[in-house]
């Protein structure tokens, strides 16, 4: 394990449902992030928290709504997605403030596929 | 506005002969430059950065970056490289002039044939 783990593994979803990412870091980080992975596309940073404040919100569409209770937990809920949504998404961690300075600590990604 | 470039999909080496992956940038300001490695259904794992000081970094698996302020490029190298080393690889940047993103490249895979 990196540190940063992600919960579900994979995940399947209608259109109309309602579900839950979390992503849990053991590192003591002050920073979380999320990223989405889609084929053969650069990485999009989604949102950026800093000391459970939202200091980066990257015109995501408001389908996607994060939500960090505190410095460990990261979770991004998910509401009437679209196909397009399908992708691996990733939290990762850092020890800064929110710049990723010292690197990102990444976890293993939520596959998520919308049916 | 910042931006990063991998042009190579893909690069195929022989295992024990040296591979470069290739990536050039461009900040307004000065680079804090990056490279991640992704295996098969992981997150990306860091390998090394460049922030100041050497342009010459060294980072994790016996991989080495060199920092090219004048050809804005980072490009990653190893001198031997190992069947295991196949994976994909992410050249990342961010400006020191402000803000929170990290650009990342749209990754090159790496294919080590034994």
């Amino acid at each position: 394990e990196t540190g940063v783990t992600q919960t579900p593994r994979h995940l399947v979803m209608g259109m109309t449902n309602k579900k839950s990412l979390k992503c849990e870091q053991h590192l003591g980080h002050n920073a979380m992030y999320w990223y989405k992975q889609s084929a053969k596309k650069p990485l999009e940073l989604m949102f950026v928290y800093s000391l459970e404040e939202r200091v980066e919100n990257n015109s995501v569409p408001s389908r996607f709504s994060p939500e960090c209770p505190n410095s460990s937990h990261l979770f991004l809920h998910l509401h009437t997605l679209q196909p397009e949504d399908s992708a691996l998404y990733l939290c990762a961690s850092s020890q800064d403030d929110g710049r990723g300075i010292g690197g990102y600590t990444f976890g293993s990604g939520t596959r998520l596929t919308v049916v | 506005a910042q931006s990063v470039a991998q042009p190579e999909d893909q690069v195929n080496v022989a295992e024990g002969n040296p591979l470069t992956v290739k990536c050039t940038y461009s900040v307004s300001g000065n680079p804090y430059l990056f490279w991640y490695v992704q295996y098969p259904n992981r997150g990306l794992q860091f390998l090394l950065k460049y922030i100041t000081g050497d342009n010459l970094v060294k980072g994790s698996y016996g991989f080495e970056a060199e920092f090219n302020k004048s050809q804005t490029s980072f490009h990653l190298k190893k001198p031997s490289a190992l069947v295991s080393d196949s994976a994909l690889y992410f050249c990342a940047v961010r400006d020191t002039t402000g803000g929170f993103k990290t650009i990342f490249g749209a990754g090159t895979r790496l294919f080590v044939k034994a």
